[in-house]
């Protein structure tokens, strides 16, 4: 298993220019999520999916949109890029999202920065 | 809403000394209680979890930790620190009507002195 897996790991974008954070994951987890993670806050909850075709905003969704088409993938598109947006970002999976129990895994990350 | 706090935003410890990573949570009834640790460059790893029981918890590499309702804190401890343990540590909490959404704390990030 190669676990969660987080394409690209690095990438600098321009003000208003697009791209899609890709993340999947080959452990057959219905539960997937996006992080981003900032200095001195933590992660932070951007969406999440709880199966193919459902989707959910976090606790900081704006700028960002995310489908879920199938299980195993979870792209996460930036439309307009924004210097706000610079962070590093996280994809987590879990087998349902539906246990509290549920151990959460996390790719390692991809850094942008939106000059 | 649920919250976490890590009071310590740089910790520096020697090799071989003790470590205590503070966490305190705020949550109307008992939380699910989590730590990671993020590695330099890496994704976050499950260090233990806490969900009801024994309120001292163990982990994986030589951590543990003990959730005191009285304080609302779980604190991560490990007797002797090994310069692998340089790294950030973040304490998450899930309320039971929270899904499995965690919210995390600040980060903690730990320096080992030779």
């Amino acid at each position: 298993n190669a676990g969660v897996t987080q394409t690209p790991k690095f990438q600098v974008l321009k003000t208003g220019q697009s791209m899609t954070l890709q993340c999947a994951q080959d452990m057959n987890h219905e539960y997937m999520s996006w992080y981003r993670q900032d200095p001195g806050m933590g992660l932070r909850l951007i969406h999440y999916s709880v199966g193919a075709g459902i989707t959910d905003q976090g606790e900081v969704p704006n700028g960002y949109n995310v489908s879920r088409s199938t299980t195993e993938d979870f792209p996460l598109r930036l439309l307009s890029a924004a210097p706000s947006q610079t962070s590093v970002y996280f994809c987590a999976s879990s087998y349902s999202g539906q246990a509290i129990q549920e151990t959460q895994y996390f790719g390692p990350g991809t850094r942008l920065l939106v000059l | 809403a649920q919250s976490v706090t890590q009071p310590d935003i740089h910790i520096t410890v020697s090799e071989g000394a003790s470590l205590e990573l503070r966490c305190n949570y705020s949550y109307g009834a008992t939380p699910y209680l989590f730590w990671y640790v993020q590695s330099p460059g890496q994704g976050l790893q499950l260090l233990l979890k806490y969900f009801s029981g024994d309120t001292l918890v163990q982990g994986i590499k030589g951590f543990e930790a003990e959730f005191k309702r009285s304080q609302s804190s779980f604190n991560l401890r490990k007797p002797s620190v090994h310069w692998s343990d340089a790294a950030e540590y973040f304490c998450a909490v899930v309320g039971r009507a929270a899904g499995n959404k965690l919210t995390f704390g600040g980060g903690t990030r730990v320096l080992v002195k030779p």
